[in-house]
């Protein structure tokens, strides 16, 4: 089945070590994304990727980098995560970010947790 | 900006009964509307997609709603069960600058036994 699949599904790091979260897709979509959410909250948007345009949101820490190599993987780098940054990580997709037909898919999610 | 409301925030109900979840939004500007179904510690599962020139979908027990001129839709779910527990997100997709999604804050929904 095409999918959007992460990798780990749990991280632990330590305060201030790099981290790096992957996600995958079989669906061939144009775009991806990168979100943040925590216990009880809505998730929130950290950047997406039309294609290889990358796109941060205003209020995303410049701790949080991403890279794109190729259409079907996306990576979360956070350089130095701080106890603030533990939370679950969602990837999503979709075919295109306009469009009444776009419906976005999401990932499992990966739960990262900072000592 | 674009806000979204999910009211109510919890509700528990007993097994069977019929139930309906609210979703406003403020800016009647939208490609379209989606539900997701979210268990703890998951992502999210698309429901259900409701695109802004259409009034409704439906997807086994679930129907939803959208009525884009008062910026409301509805998630009605038929006689439901303890597997349905579970939170709701609506989520709008703004066809405006940025064409994000803009999710609502959940309803968190417990069917008991």
């Amino acid at each position: 089945d095409a999918m959007v699949i992460q990798n780990p599904r749990y991280q632990v790091t330590q305060f201030g070590k790099p981290v790096t979260l992957s996600c995958s897709q079989t669906l061939n979509h144009n775009v991806m994304y990168w979100y943040q959410q925590k216990s009880s909250q809505a998730p929130k948007l950290l950047f997406h990727y039309y294609d290889k345009d990358f796109n941060n949101e205003a209020d995303t820490p410049d701790n949080f980098q991403s890279r794109r190599p190729n259409t079907s993987f996306c990576f979360l780098d956070i350089r130095s995560p701080g106890l603030g940054d533990a939370a679950m990580y969602l990837c999503a997709t979709s075919r295109d970010v306009a469009g009444a037909y776009n419906e976005q898919f999401f990932g499992p999610g990966t739960r990262l947790t900072v000592l | 900006k674009q806000e979204v409301t999910q009211i109510p925030a919890a509700l528990s109900v007993p097994e069977g009964e019929n139930l309906v979840l609210n979703c406003s939004f403020t800016d009647s500007a939208i490609y379209n509307l989606q539900w997701f179904r979210q268990d703890p510690g998951k992502g999210l599962t698309s429901l259900l997609l409701i695109q802004s020139s259409q009034r409704e979908q439906t997807s086994g027990r679930l129907n939803a709603s959208l009525d884009k001129s008062s910026g409301r839709s509805t998630l009605y779910i038929a006689a439901s069960q303890p597997g349905d527990s579970a939170t709701y997100l609506c989520a709008v997709r703004g066809n405006n600058a940025g064409n994000m999604l803009t999710f609502g804050g959940g309803t968190r929904l417990m069917v008991k036994p």
